[in-house]
């Protein structure tokens, strides 16, 4: 199975802030890797698919990158809504498979 | 607007079962793949199994793989998930949750969750 690993695991920043999460692959998933948003008590909110799509409705300041093992998550300047824990996932090879979270949490 | 509902949670000792449901609407069912996707509690995601858009094909977890059984009702829009010889390590929020397309393998919608707890 394809290990995802999300690093930091918690990232404190303020609204405003420039956010750069980083989700590694165990093996190369080419461009096949979504993000999701997940706030408490809500379900996930898909954010990013193929690695650089956003999905809809989602708002410019949410952009994906990378190919192979290593794709970043930026959000370009936080809004107070964007904190949460984020989750990469990828859909190269069954089992499909969900990183272990970053938390981006307030300053 | 896409909807999706889960059911049939509860409490269950360990080795019981339990059918969990998915009501979805607001989306052509048939024209999108379903999974069901787990957090337990203070974890992270974990994808549990998932249906093609006409049922021919399945896939699971490891974890999960000869005790649950993933089915759907083209007929009454609705996702399954049957769940046999039940772990502590099965407790969790079990979510619902819709494929971008019938094969695409990403989640764009979800629903609620339903809670399953595994304990004597």
């Amino acid at each position: 199975e394809i290990v995802l690993t999300q690093s930091p695991a918690t990232l404190s920043l303020s609204p405003g802030d420039r956010a750069t999460l980083s989700c590694r692959a165990s093996q190369s998933v080419s461009s096949y890797l979504a993000w999701y948003q997940h706030k408490p008590g809500q379900p996930p909110r898909l954010l990013i698919y193929d690695a650089s799509n956003r999905a809809t409705g989602i708002p410019a300041r949410f952009s994906g990158s990378g190919s192979g093992t290593d794709f970043t998550l930026t959000i370009s300047s936080l809004d107070p809504e964007d904190f949460a824990v984020y989750y990469c996932q990828q859909r190269s090879n069954w089992p499909l498979t969900f990183g272990g979270g970053t938390k981006v949490a307030i300053k | 607007d896409v909807q999706l509902l889960e059911s049939g949670g509860g409490l269950v000792q360990p080795g019981g079962s339990l059918r969990l449901s998915c009501a979805a609407s607001g989306f052509t069912f048939t024209n999108h793949a379903m999974n069901w996707v787990r957090q337990a509690p203070g974890k992270g995601l974990e994808w549990v199994s998932g249906i093609n858009n006409f049922g021919g094909s399945t896939y699971y977890a490891d974890s999960v793989k000869g005790r649950f059984t993933i089915a759907r009702d083209n007929s009454k829009n609705t996702l399954y998930l049957l769940m046999n010889n039940l772990r502590p390590e099965d407790t969790a929020l079990y979510f619902c949750a819709k494929d971008l397309s019938f094969n695409f393998n990403y989640f764009d919608s979800w629903g609620q969750g339903t809670l399953v707890t595994v304990s004597s």
